[in-house]
């Protein structure tokens, strides 16, 4: 059974800092993973898809890379800023049965 | 504006009183799915379904009950709500599961006395 895992599940870091946020899942049998955004009380945003024949997405200050065969994936920040405290979550859309496991979220705090 | 919308946005019912949230898509998407959020547990996906009158199982879909009798809607069905079904509820919707973004309603923060 796929299981996504986010470690830390939550993370302090000064403002200006780049960083690095963490996603590995189980079963490399994936048709795409997602990186995905949420402030307290609010719904979910999408940041980037990544299909599970690429290797990198980037948009603006966000980049994310994917290694299908070790299960991994990491969302880089370049130059945080206080704005960009909220919780990031993971999500793999998984092969053959188009179900979609997300895991339990990095908790961000940029420090002004 | 594109767009997945839900309604009610907040809801407070009790035991055994069937209830039914609504979740509508604006972008034409063949893919729909609702999830529960919970603290601790993340979120889960409840039912989806791959296009009208298609749907499927998550991984918690016990006690609820889905229809996608349109394209643009996808209802989720509480017919015996209990308290443990106490969550906040996320429609979100996409092309297709397999290679497009997901889009996520505000959601339903559901409380069950």
């Amino acid at each position: 059974k796929q299981e996504v895992t986010q470690i830390p599940a939550a993370l302090s870091v000064p403002e200006g800092e780049n960083l690095v946020l963490n996603c590995s899942f189980t079963d490399s049998a994936i048709y795409n993973l997602q990186w995905f955004r949420q402030d307290p009380g609010k719904g979910l945003t999408s940041l980037l898809l990544i299909q599970s024949s690429q290797r990198e997405q980037t948009s603006g200050r966000l980049n994310a890379s994917l290694d299908k065969s070790s299960g991994r994936s990491t969302l880089y920040i370049a130059a945080s800023q206080p704005g960009d405290s909220a919780t990031y979550l993971c999500a793999v859309s998984i092969f053959p049965d188009d179900k979609i496991i997300f895991g339990k979220g990095t908790r961000l705090h940029i420090l002004p | 504006e594109a767009q997945v919308t839900q309604n009610p946005r907040y809801l407070i019912t009790v035991t055994g009183k069937k209830l039914t949230v609504t979740c509508s898509q604006n972008m034409n998407h063949e893919y729909m799915s609702w999830y529960r959020q919970d603290p601790g547990l993340g979120l889960r996906q409840i039912y989806y379904s791959m296009n009208v009158e298609v749907t499927d199982k998550g991984d918690v879909p016990e006690g609820y009950k889905v229809s996608r009798k349109e394209k643009r809607n996808f209802p989720l069905i509480l017919e015996s709500p209990s308290p443990n079904q106490t969550s906040l509820y996320f429609c979100a919707s996409s092309f297709f599961s397999d290679s497009y973004e997901q889009y996520f309603g505000p959601g339903t923060r559901l409380t069950v006395t």
